[in-house]
């Protein structure tokens, strides 16, 4: 199967600070990539969709200005949290849509996210 | 809104038996299904997908059924083996511009040696 990166794999920061993850699909072109959120023991909660070349898409509830997204590339997506705080600690997956039609998603590693 | 179950919540099982893992969704407009496996703090693992009209798809010792029209997948596990023990997370697509998927909470299998 296709191949996607993340980094950090694992961040500790301290409150009000910004933190920013990199996604990058390593074979593949990606149009669409997603960002997902998940609380431990919790499914995973999608919170936006990023389109190479435009704005990202954001779920109800998802807080556009503190969630920035990036997808300034067909290789590279990028969720930049702003002024962290504890509340936002969690596991940050993304994932890459393949160009093929048959629709596979393929999810990176994770980053854990710990907010002091 | 679409929602996912998933049946059992976790299971314990013998290393060799054959065991079924349910998966119901609400919205049964979809373009197809993806089962997944993730390991302990660990990202998703691709493991089948099945399109809207296919009924099975198999791979390995891995089979996943798809029922439409009820909203129903399941995924069957041949001769589990230790290496098996994760959760599993079925995942269907809703398709359209965004192609979104919307999660189960998985069933957490643990296959003992």
């Amino acid at each position: 199967g296709a191949v996607v990166s993340q980094h950090p794999s694992r961040v500790i920061c301290k409150s009000g600070t910004s933190v920013k993850i990199e996604c990058r699909s390593l074979d593949f072109q990606a149009t669409t990539m997603f960002w997902y959120r998940q609380f431990p023991k919790q499914s995973l909660m999608l919170m936006a969709t990023s389109n190479e070349g435009s704005k990202a898409t954001y779920e109800q509830g998802v807080e556009k200005d503190k969630f920035l997204i990036n997808h300034a590339s067909l290789t590279l997506s990028t969720l930049t949290v702003t002024s962290a705080h504890p509340e936002d600690s969690s596991f940050y997956i993304c994932s890459a849509r393949a160009p093929s039609g048959a629709g596979w998603q393929y999810f990176g590693p994770g980053t854990r996210l710990t907010v002091l | 809104k679409q929602e996912v179950t998933q049946i059992p919540a976790a299971l314990s099982v013998p290393e060799g038996e054959n065991l079924v893992l349910n998966c119901s969704f609400t919205d049964s407009a979809i373009y197809n299904l993806q089962w997944f496996r993730q390991d302990p703090g660990k990202g998703l693992t691709s493991l089948l997908l099945i399109q809207s009209s296919q009924r099975e798809q198999t791979s390995g010792r891995l089979n996943a059924s798809l029922d439409k029209s009820s909203g129903r997948s399941t995924l069957y596990i041949a001769a589990s083996q230790p290496g098996d023990s994760a959760t599993y997370l079925c995942a269907p697509n809703s398709g359209g511009s965004n192609y979104k998927l919307t999660f189960g909470k998985g069933t957490l299998l643990t296959v003992n040696p």
